[in-house]
């Protein structure tokens, strides 16, 4: 069964630092998407992505945030200057269509110290 | 008006019962309402989804009950099992947010043996 996979699924990093994220999509999905889920709390929408521009960003997704699809199977989260608010698990997802099933990753768990 | 609440926040019910979580919204837009199935480190993975068109669906011990003029619906799961314990959420999105789906804040269930 076709899966979206997302590396490293653990990244601790200093305050200040920049972190990029990774996922591979499933290879036929048009729409990618993050959300980001703070421990204990529900799963917020940072950003869209299709046809290579952003499509939709939510207002968590600031100038610190950027993402990427760098080729024809990554796409890439970067957070330039960690701050430890940062810290929370990063989802991935990615939907043949705005409106079909959105496919999630495992995650990666960010730490920011 | 993009928010979804969703309660109850935790839920514990006895094997073969019956568990009911809710979620409201207020957004008219909102054209398609997923749940969604969480297990602890794991992403979420969808459970089962409704549009508007109908009030009700159902997969197997899984029942979607839509309410359109209350703005309300809810997931009820039939003979509840150990193994359905996990976090539920519900989510809504529509057509034109780019896929983009707004997540209620979870229910933890548990389902004692």
């Amino acid at each position: 069964e076709p899966e979206v996979t997302q590396t490293p699924s653990h990244q601790v990093t200093q305050m200040g630092q920049e972190v990029i994220l990774r996922c591979v999509p499933i290879s036929n999905h048009l729409y990618f998407y993050w959300y980001r889920q703070i421990l204990g709390q529900k799963v917020e929408f940072l950003v869209s992505f299709y046809n290579n521009e952003i499509s939709e960003k939510s207002e968590i997704f600031d100038d610190q945030f950027s993402v990427e699809r760098p080729d024809g199977s990554n796409f890439t989260l970067k957070i330039r200057s960690t701050k430890l608010e940062d810290s929370a698990m990063y989802f991935c997802a990615s939907s043949k269509g705005k409106w079909t099933e959105a496919f999630f990753g495992q995650g990666t768990r960010l730490t920011v110290v | 008006q993009q928010q979804v609440k969703q309660s109850p926040q935790s839920l514990i019910v006895q094997k073969g019962g019956i568990s009911i979580i809710n979620c409201a919204y207020e957004n008219t837009a909102f054209d398609y309402f997923p749940w969604y199935q969480q297990f602890p480190g794991k992403g979420p993975a969808l459970l089962i989804a409704i549009r508007p068109d109908v009030s009700e669906k159902k997969e197997g011990r899984f029942t979607i009950s839509f309410n359109k003029s209350a703005k309300q619906f809810s997931l009820h799961i039939m003979d509840s099992q150990p193994g359905d314990s996990a976090t539920y959420f519900c989510a809504a999105t529509d057509y034109n947010q780019g896929g983009k789906l707004i997540f209620g804040q979870g229910t933890e269930l548990s389902v004692k043996p």
